[in-house]
């Protein structure tokens, strides 16, 4: 039974430059989060998908953006990036029907900007 | 707004002593959820428990141990004879209780290094 799986593992990228990140959610799980984790810091919530629609969002500006796919998949995109979007990039998954609020972490993409 | 305080920011004890993380925690709902999830160097957040705000049963799991007091808003999780697999950086989570899939605050987290 596959985790959750996030690509790319190490990203870096330049100032004002446009990333993509990706996630596959737990087998059966239906629902997306995305944290951020600055280093030192621990995780903040970015939004949730759910259904393919944004469900829920954190204190973050637009320049953060997602979309969920048919398949439950999910991709976190960042525009205008700036220093300090550096951090690891957390998704977590989590079944809609299931256990409530059992969230299971992916291995994070680790992003620099340079 | 919730806030969730793990005032350790780190510990280092050696192999075989109990060690004990806290959190406190602050929130406006009367129903609510707390976790612990522990972060290895790899980064992967891995879950170790989840208690609901009306289930104040303190809980044992093999060496680890969950102290939960609503009274002073702390959810405490000790390790018993720590061993060095124990390192690792520990953050206390809470979240609210509003649907089925609600968001998490975490905690700034603890380093826990268990030297041999």
């Amino acid at each position: 039974d596959a985790g959750v799986t996030q690509s790319p593992t190490h990203l870096i990228k330049t100032r004002g430059q446009q990333v993509t990140l990706r996630c596959s959610p737990k087998s059966g799980h239906d629902t997306v989060s995305w944290y951020q984790q600055a280093l030192g810091q621990g995780p903040q919530f970015i939004f949730q998908y759910y259904e393919e629609e944004e469900r829920q969002r954190g204190n973050f500006p637009d320049r953060f953006s997602g979309h969920q796919f048919p398949n439950y998949s999910s991709e976190l995109n960042v525009n205008a990036l700036l220093l300090g979007d550096s951090a690891l990039y957390l998704c977590a998954s989590s079944s809609y029907s299931g256990i409530p609020y059992e969230q299971y972490f992916g291995p994070g993409t680790r992003l620099t900007v340079t | 707004a919730q806030k969730v305080t793990q005032a350790q920011t780190e510990i280092s004890v050696v192999e075989k002593e109990d060690v004990t993380l806290d959190c406190v925690y602050e929130t406006r709902d009367t129903t609510y959820y707390l976790f612990w999830y522990k972060q290895p160097p790899s980064g992967e957040l891995v879950f170790l428990i989840r208690r609901n705000s009306f289930d104040e049963q303190n809980e044992i799991s093999g060496r680890y141990s969950w102290n939960f007091q609503k009274s002073t808003s702390s959810f405490n999780f000790t390790i018993t004879a720590s061993q060095v697999v124990d390192s690792a950086v520990y953050f206390c989570a809470l979240s609210e209780a509003r649907g089925s899939n609600y968001k998490l605050t975490f905690g700034k987290g603890t380093l826990l290094t268990v030297n041999p």
